[in-house]
């Protein structure tokens, strides 16, 4: 079985700060990893997905998130914050063989992005 | 072009009637799915379909009954709502059997049962 943590559930930074959204999972076999972002009123939207290689991923609108099998954890980061990354993200998880392929997802982190 | 759409987008009804959910997807995909969001954000996965034949059927009550026609379509069909269904149900897709699982999601439909 696998599950997923995401620490906080509300982020505020200032326009122009780091944004750090937590998540740790846990999972008995290798993981795939997803974050998603779900604008108001909107379904949630694909931000980035970590699989196999590098661990390192780059997504869309500026974030990236790093797998850290040590630390079993998948951390989304964007150096600069935009009013517009106002919106609730999702970390997912789900096992790279066997089992299920439906990921599993955190409880959500609201980011709120201050002027 | 909306890749996944959605019918209704609102439905608010009474409880105990049938009502059902549409949902198109116009991307080739060939995995759909129903999911429910809670007040809290909270997301669960309903059912699963895979070139219109179901794969995941999570515990789900016999009232929800998905129907797929056709791989671009996957409708949610629920008798006898309750007050516990108000949620909004989210339809989503994927391409290669779901491998990578849900890519691309409509905009949901908000169910409330008064």
């Amino acid at each position: 079985a696998q599950s997923v943590t995401q620490l906080g559930s509300h982020v505020s930074v200032s326009e122009g700060a780091l944004v750090l959204l937590r998540c740790n999972y846990s999972s008995s076999v290798p993981p795939y990893l997803f974050w998603y972002v779900q604008y108001p009123n909107q379904g949630l939207q694909l931000l980035l997905k970590y699989t196999t290689g590098a661990t390192l991923v780059k997504g869309i609108n500026g974030f990236e998130a790093e797998f850290k099998k040590s630390e079993t954890s998948f951390h989304l980061t964007k150096p600069s914050a935009h009013m517009s990354d106002a919106a609730e993200y999702f970390c997912a998880v789900r096992p790279a063989s066997g089992g299920s392929y439906i990921p599993t997802f955190g409880r959500g982190t609201s980011l709120i992005v201050h002027p | 072009d909306t890749a996944v759409s959605q019918t209704p987008k609102y439905l608010v009804t009474q409880m105990g009637n049938d009502k059902s959910i549409k949902c198109e997807q116009n991307l080739g995909h060939d995995t759909m799915y129903w999911y429910k969001q809670d007040s809290k954000k909270f997301l669960k996965i309903m059912f699963s379909y895979n070139n219109k034949e179901l794969i995941i059927n999570e515990t789900v009550p016999n009232r929800f009954s998905p129907k797929s026609p056709d791989k671009a379509h996957l409708n949610l069909h629920i008798n006898s709502l309750e007050l516990g269904d108000s949620a909004v149900y989210f339809c989503a897709s994927s391409q290669d059997g779901g491998e990578v699982g849900p890519q691309h999601f409509g905009d949901g439909t908000r169910l409330s049962i008064l």
